[in-house]
């Protein structure tokens, strides 16, 4: 079992549209998470960390943490096209390696 | 305010040869991590290092080492280079005081072993 899975995609999504991100861990002892965008050819841009079970908003976009299901979310309001690329989830435990998935892939078509 | 810079961009090196790369992190940022990142997957862990030290390492050989300089810089050496070591290498810098964990990327040295 990989110790963060997401689905590789490709997720597409009509412009204006709620675009959700899911992805879940195997350690338990999982305490921070992470989202990361990443277009082609380029390297991974933060967009939202969240530490506590709940929601997280900033502007469009929404973390949501479910520490008892193992699994964190990443809502996109009103996506647009600017917002396709791959989204990176990560984790960290007791230190501070981030573990990351391998990547979902959004389409945000016009 | 400059973000984290990496040098070089670009790298083509052959089968056994040796490579640095640097890593220059922001302004404000004290802690250093090093991944490896294959086409196609998630950035894998190399080694953190905080106050010219290694604080924790990956799963990764001991051809892989590096340093930190008291200015906050860093280098990745990667020795015996493998065709295998082919892939984009991120720096990503820690703010001061944070811990680490919350960590911005530089735009990476693509590495091609041939």
């Amino acid at each position: 079992q990989k110790e963060v899975e997401q689905n590789s995609g490709p997720l597409s999504v009509p412009e204006g549209a709620i675009a959700s991100l899911n992805c879940t861990y195997s350690d338990r002892g999982s305490q921070s998470f992470f989202w990361y965008r990443q277009y082609s050819g380029k390297s991974p841009e933060l967009i939202m960390f969240i530490y506590s079970n709940g929601d997280k908003e900033d502007g469009r976009f929404t973390a949501q943490l479910n520490k008892a299901s193992q699994y964190v979310s990443l809502l996109i309001r009103d996506s647009q096209p600017s917002d396709s690329a791959t989204y990176l989830c990560a984790v960290t435990g007791g230190g501070n390696k981030l573990t990351f998935g391998t990547g979902t892939q959004l389409k945000v078509e016009l | 305010d400059a973000g984290v810079t990496q040098s070089p961009t670009h790298l083509i090196k052959t089968r056994g040869q040796q490579v640095t790369l640097r890593c220059s992190p922001k302004s404000g940022h004290d802690t250093v991590s090093w991944y490896q990142q294959a086409l196609g997957q998630g950035p894998q862990f190399i080694f953190q290092y905080y106050e010219e030290e290694e604080r924790q390492r990956g799963n990764f050989p001991d051809r892989f080492s590096g340093h930190q300089f008291p200015n906050y810089s860093s280098e990745l050496n990667v020795n015996a280079l493998l065709l295998g070591d082919s892939a984009l290498y991120l720096c990503a810098s820690s703010p001061r005081g944070g811990g680490g964990n919350i960590q911005y990327f530089g735009a990476g040295t693509r590495l091609s072993v041939l």
